[in-house]
């Protein structure tokens, strides 16, 4: 069984500074994982995704993430926060190979605040 | 490319009452995905389609659930019996072979 863990839920910012939002992660075959991000009211839309290739993946809007083996860790980063981040973003990992179907399993989400 | 669309945005109804989604998903999409998303919860799988068959069901969806995807293309999820419990957004995602899901906007479920 897969699960997923995000630290925090609540993280604030100010305006400029390093965003940086944890992901731990549990699977029993080598996983895909991403990060969506939702905005109130609307669906998610995807940030970015692991898939067994580069171990540090950037994604859109100036986020990236690093996966990390030894530490079952995919945290999501951005150096420097702007109003228009302030969302809920979730973490969310899927298996893979043969047979597969993808579905996804997700955290409970963390709540972004960027302060001005 | 336009998008998950998913119909009604928003639906009230009395407890005890039926009711039905509808989602359209990326038109060369083969796969089709149910979630349901609670206040402050992260979305939980339902239910996946690939093409017309579905091939897996969460225990989450009672026999209250039903979920169709006819000739491969839109899907619908219908609730029976509505009850408070299932007050929640209902978002569906489709993709391609092993590419990310793409999301709709959800339709948001409220029972009075």
């Amino acid at each position: 069984a897969q699960s997923v863990t995000q630290l925090g839920s609540h993280v604030s910012v100010s305006e400029g500074a390093l965003v940086l939002l944890r992901c731990n992660y549990s699977s029993s075959v080598p996983p895909y994982l991403f990060w969506y991000v939702q905005y109130p009211n609307q669906g998610l839309q995807l940030l970015l995704k692991y898939t067994s290739a580069a171990t540090l993946v950037k994604g859109i809007n100036g986020f990236e993430a690093e996966f990390k083996k030894s530490e079952t860790s995919f945290h999501l980063t951005k150096p420097s926060a702007h109003m228009s981040d302030a969302a809920e973003y979730f973490c969310a990992v899927s298996d893979f190979g043969g047979g597969s179907n993808y579905k996804l399993t997700f955290g409970k989400g963390t709540l972004l605040t960027v302060n001005p | 490319d336009t998008g998950v669309s998913q119909d009604p945005r928003h639906k009230i109804t009395k407890r005890g009452q039926n009711v039905t989604f509808r989602c359209d998903p990326i038109s060369e999409h083969n796969r089709l995905y149910w979630y349901r998303q609670t206040l402050g919860q992260g979305p939980e799988f339902l239910t996946y389609f690939q093409n017309e068959a579905q091939l897996e069901k969460s225990r989450l969806l009672s026999d209250r659930f039903s979920a169709e995807r006819p000739k491969g293309s839109f899907s619908t999820l219908e609730i029976q019996r509505t009850e408070q419990g299932d007050s929640a957004m209902y978002l569906c995602a489709s993709s391609s072979s092993n590419q990310p899901q793409h999301f709709g906007d959800g339709t948001r479920l409220s029972i009075l």
